[in-house]
């Protein structure tokens, strides 16, 4: 059974402080890894995503990856209370299967509150 | 419209009934997908379009669920002899190509009572 695994929280962080949220695979032939913020009652909205070993960082947000340890992470630098949400992270399915990369595998998401 | 519209947007229905489920995509995007999202879970895996065929429904839980996209375009989730265990919401999310980001809809709230 694939899957992608998420510590649920909630995590806490003061404003300005850097936020880190982590997640693992299962399936090691996995190369595609994505971040999604949800809000409550909204859809999830695509943060990052990242495709290689090593860092991706994009404004406030880095996303990490180790696919040797099957490991990926979302840091937020000088969070914000708007960046309060849950965030998703999803894995597609490897390549070879026959389908697309659309076909993701979620974890069940990590609550982060960013206190003023 | 700009983005993924979903309707309706909550449907209550009784247990046994029939339900239709619409998702208009963005315009010009070819993948569209199915995701059921239920409480305190992640959105899972139901079903994947390319253009008008269905090219992996490797998700969808049992025969009751079906869901089709005749022009390439709007899609229509149906959930046969609806079942309280089918209450969650549903999410419609499409993207230019099949390794494409994804875009989500606004989900449709299903109760089934």
């Amino acid at each position: 059974q694939k899957e992608v695994k998420q510590n649920s929280g909630p995590l806490s962080v003061p404003e300005g402080a850097i936020a880190s949220l982590n997640c693992t695979y299962s399936d090691r032939g996995s190369q595609s890894f994505f971040w999604y913020r949800q809000y409550s009652g909204k859809s999830p909205e695509l943060i990052m995503f990242i495709y290689s070993n090593g860092d991706k960082e994009d404004g406030r947000f880095t996303a990490q990856l180790n696919k040797a340890s099957q490991y990926v992470s979302l840091l937020i630098r000088d969070s914000q209370p708007s960046d309060s949400a849950t965030y998703l992270c999803a894995v597609a399915k490897p390549p070879g299967y026959g389908g697309s990369q659309g076909n993701l595998i979620f974890g069940k998401g990590t609550k982060l509150s960013v206190k003023p | 419209g700009a983005g993924v519209s979903q309707t309706p947007s909550n449907k209550v229905t009784e247990k046994g009934k029939y339900v239709e489920l619409r998702c208009d995509p963005i315009s010009g995007h070819t993948a569209l997908y199915w995701y059921r999202q239920s409480l305190g879970q992640g959105p899972e895996f139901l079903i994947y379009f390319q253009g008008t065929g269905a090219a992996d429904d490797s998700g969808l839980p049992n025969d009751r669920f079906f869901a089709v996209r005749p022009e390439g375009s709007v899609s229509t989730l149906k959930i046969q002899r609806t079942e309280r265990g089918d209450s969650a919401v549903y999410l419609c999310a499409t993207g230019q190509g099949p390794n494409s980001p994804l875009h989500f809809g606004n989900g449709t709230r299903l109760t089934v009572t």
